[in-house]
């Protein structure tokens, strides 16, 4: 079956480091999204990709999809600590369910 | 996007008793997802609720250990039936907006323990 598998597991950066979290399927996908989990919150969506090749901005993050669409990648310039939690990726094949990969915690010294 | 409340937002239960979580939607969706989350681990989805049918359950979820209930287009239960530690998790419930395909919305989580 579908898989998504996201690295690194683990970030700790200091504040203004930048930080990229990477997201590989097992197939080819029709979409990605990615979310963010603030410590003891909920996921809360950030922004869903289509396009192979497609790029997006959200300030300081950069959202990419691969040219086969089956990676992606989430980077962030300048961390700061209101960008601490856990970032995941989730994939979505043609006509199947959203399948999340296992989360990349970033944790930001100040 | 909607706005998803859950209840009750934590529970400690007894090994071998039943916990009914309920998520209630401020509009109208088709699709309504029961998710369990285990601490610091990704979201493992348990069922599709679709009104006015059966769930859907993925691989490793059945029915007789996890019934779901969708009465209407804004509400749906997830009983998690005769309970043992291995329970202990966090179970949340999403729908997915009718603005974008897919991107769904998550509920703030329910957080059972199992002693």
């Amino acid at each position: 079956g579908q898989q998504v598998m996201q690295i690194p597991q683990y970030q700790h950066v200091q504040e203004g480091e930048d930080f990229t979290t990477y997201c590989n399927s097992s197939t080819t996908l029709s979409n990605i999204q990615w979310y963010k989990q603030r410590p003891g919150g909920h996921p809360v969506f950030l922004i869903q990709l289509v396009k192979s090749g497609e790029v997006k901005k959200q300030k300081r993050l950069t959202f990419q999809f691969g040219e086969a669409k089956k990676n992606s990648s989430l980077h962030i310039t300048a961390t700061q600590t209101t960008d601490v939690g856990t970032y995941f990726c989730a994939g979505t094949e043609y006509g199947n369910k959203l399948v999340f990969g296992a989360g990349t915690i970033l944790r930001v010294k100040s | 996007s909607a706005v998803i409340s859950q209840k009750p937002s934590r529970d400690i239960c007894q090994r071998g008793t039943s916990l009914t979580i309920q998520c209630q939607v401020d509009s109208q969706v088709t699709m309504m997802f029961w998710y369990r989350q285990q601490p610091g681990q990704s979201l493992t989805l348990i069922a599709t609720a679709n009104q006015g049918s059966e769930a859907t359950y993925e691989s490793g979820f059945v029915i007789d250990k996890f019934p779901i209930s969708r009465p209407n287009l804004t509400f749906s239960t997830l009983t998690v039936s005769n309970m043992s530690p291995e329970d202990s998790s966090i179970y949340l419930c999403s729908v997915e907006d009718l603005g974008g395909p897919y991107e769904q919305y998550f509920g703030p989580g329910t957080r059972l323990t199992v002693t």
